[in-house]
């Protein structure tokens, strides 16, 4: 069975940094990509970017280029997120997704980590 | 500002039926990528409803079906129930961004 667990829920300051996961298993990880979808308090869902574990070649939305880093650990196959000065409009749900064989498709997803920023 | 269209609400009264447009462009819907469409409740995850425009994965009522046209989709619900009040979105690819599109979500109101 597929998958994706994130990890736990966060309060942080402006300025932090912080790094959330999204454990994979049940599948060969190496071969799909994994996104990482955005959701603000009210609103809907926004992609934020992809990685190819294999290589780990990432593409990342216009929007978010230079404000997130996404990354992988192959050896424990596991994606990561991460901000290196956050601010109170990132407070929102992360959720990673696998990309399925068919079409970019999201096939599997994580529960979602809720990301609270606040002074 | 979504890349594809979607309205924000929607409703019907129990039993009826409604549908649910998407509106992309050239670069997306319009290029013969496939519509996917997932229905979501607030505090879970996203379920799959529909994927390639059409197919409905196993477990999704067959009252839930979509369709494809052009630089357009929309998924139509029959036979409303309460339990279909969710938020539904439909995503796509698209050229330009190289990346994952969504619509803005419309939300779905059994009256």
């Amino acid at each position: 069975e597929v998958q994706l667990v994130q990890s736990g829920a966060e309060v942080k300051k402006p300025g932090e940094s912080l790094r959330i996961s999204c454990k994979c298993s049940g599948y060969s990880f190496t071969r799909h990509w994994i996104a990482w979808v955005r959701q603000k308090p009210g609103k809907g869902l926004e992609w934020m970017g992809i990685i190819y574990p294999g290589d780990s070649e990432t593409r990342y939305s216009p929007s978010f280029q230079g404000q997130v880093t996404i990354s992988v650990d192959k050896s424990i196959t596991t994606a990561y997120l991460q901000w290196s000065s956050l601010k109170a409009s990132d407070t929102a749900i992360y959720y990673c997704a696998r990309e399925g064989d068919d079409d970019y498709l999201a096939d599997s997803w994580g529960q979602g980590t809720l990301v609270t920023v606040s002074p | 500002q979504s890349v594809l269209t979607q309205p924000p609400s929607v409703s019907g009264a129990p039993g009826q039926r409604v549908t649910i447009s998407c509106t992309g462009s050239s670069s997306n819907i319009g290029a013969n990528y496939a519509v996917h469409w997932y229905q979501h409740l607030p505090g879970t995850t996203p379920k799959l409803l529909i994927f390639l425009n059409t197919i409905r994965p196993s477990g999704v009522p067959d009252r839930f079906s979509g369709s494809k046209s052009g630089t357009s989709a929309s998924l139509a619900i029959t036979g409303l129930q309460a339990a279909d009040e969710a938020d539904y979105y439909c995503q796509s690819y698209d050229s330009g961004l190289s990346g994952w599109v969504f619509g803005g979500g419309t939300k779905l109101t059994v009256l």
